[in-house]
């Protein structure tokens, strides 16, 4: 799986648009690139994932620059549920394998 | 409950004692993960089950772990002869198998295993 590189920590006021960062020069054709979440004291969550295009759900949008080198993951309008450490995980779509997590940004909400 | 659910959540034993951890999946999903958390670190991998066909065991730190999963259900991680550095939160996830879109994994809330 390629390597990801995140910002160690980030904060964002309530309300307004977090975008969380995450370079993956090394990525390669066949691999997506995924986000998790992983709120204090619970399992992590699936947030979203994408390969070229960029794609929004009901949590958030992922955009993916052209030369797939990097991403970035938008919440629109955060709240202070949001605060977490985000995970950027680079690997092929297919099949139920593992997850390479490493250790993520820390996104810390301000009211 | 629908999530996937562990026992017990927290879990504190001397060094030198075995210890077992329980998962249970949610239903339906064939997939069944375990990782480890150390603290303030990522999860690291370290083991897959699906369906039947034999575990990807290579996350395993030593021999001393081991897991079991019962069909398409229960798994347990057992770790033998417990040593400090064993202390980490450990997680169960489990995924639908299925097609060939991505199937995403559901963590369970995990089991604070604290070696004294």
């Amino acid at each position: 799986d390629a390597k990801t590189t995140q910002p160690t920590s980030m904060d964002c006021a309530e309300g307004r648009a977090a975008n969380l960062p995450c370079n993956h020069s090394t990525i390669s054709g066949n691999e997506y690139v995924y986000w998790y979440r992983q709120i204090h004291s619970q399992g992590p969550q699936y947030i979203i994932h994408g390969l070229k295009n960029n794609e929004t759900n009901e949590m958030a949008s992922l955009i993916i620059t052209e030369d797939r080198k990097s991403s970035t993951l938008i919440l629109p309008h955060a709240t202070l549920r949001d605060t977490a450490v985000y995970y950027c995980i680079v690997r092929a779509h297919f099949g139920n394998e593992k997850l390479t997590f490493g250790t993520g940004t820390r996104l810390t909400i301000i009211p | 409950g629908a999530g996937v659910s562990q026992s017990p959540s927290n879990k504190v034993t001397e060094k030198g004692k075995d210890v077992e951890l329980r998962c249970d999946p949610i239903s339906g999903h064939t997939a069944l993960y375990w990782y480890r958390q150390r603290l303030g670190q990522g999860l690291e991998f370290l083991i897959y089950f699906q369906g039947n066909s034999a575990p990807d065991k290579s996350g395993l730190p030593s021999d001393r772990f081991s897991a079991e999963r019962t069909g398409e259900s229960v798994s347990t991680l057992t770790i033998q002869r417990t040593q400090q550095e064993d202390s980490a939160v450990y997680l169960c996830a489990s995924s639908f198998s299925g097609g060939r879109s991505y199937n995403e994994q559901f963590f369970g809330p995990g089991t604070r295993l604290t070696v004294l």
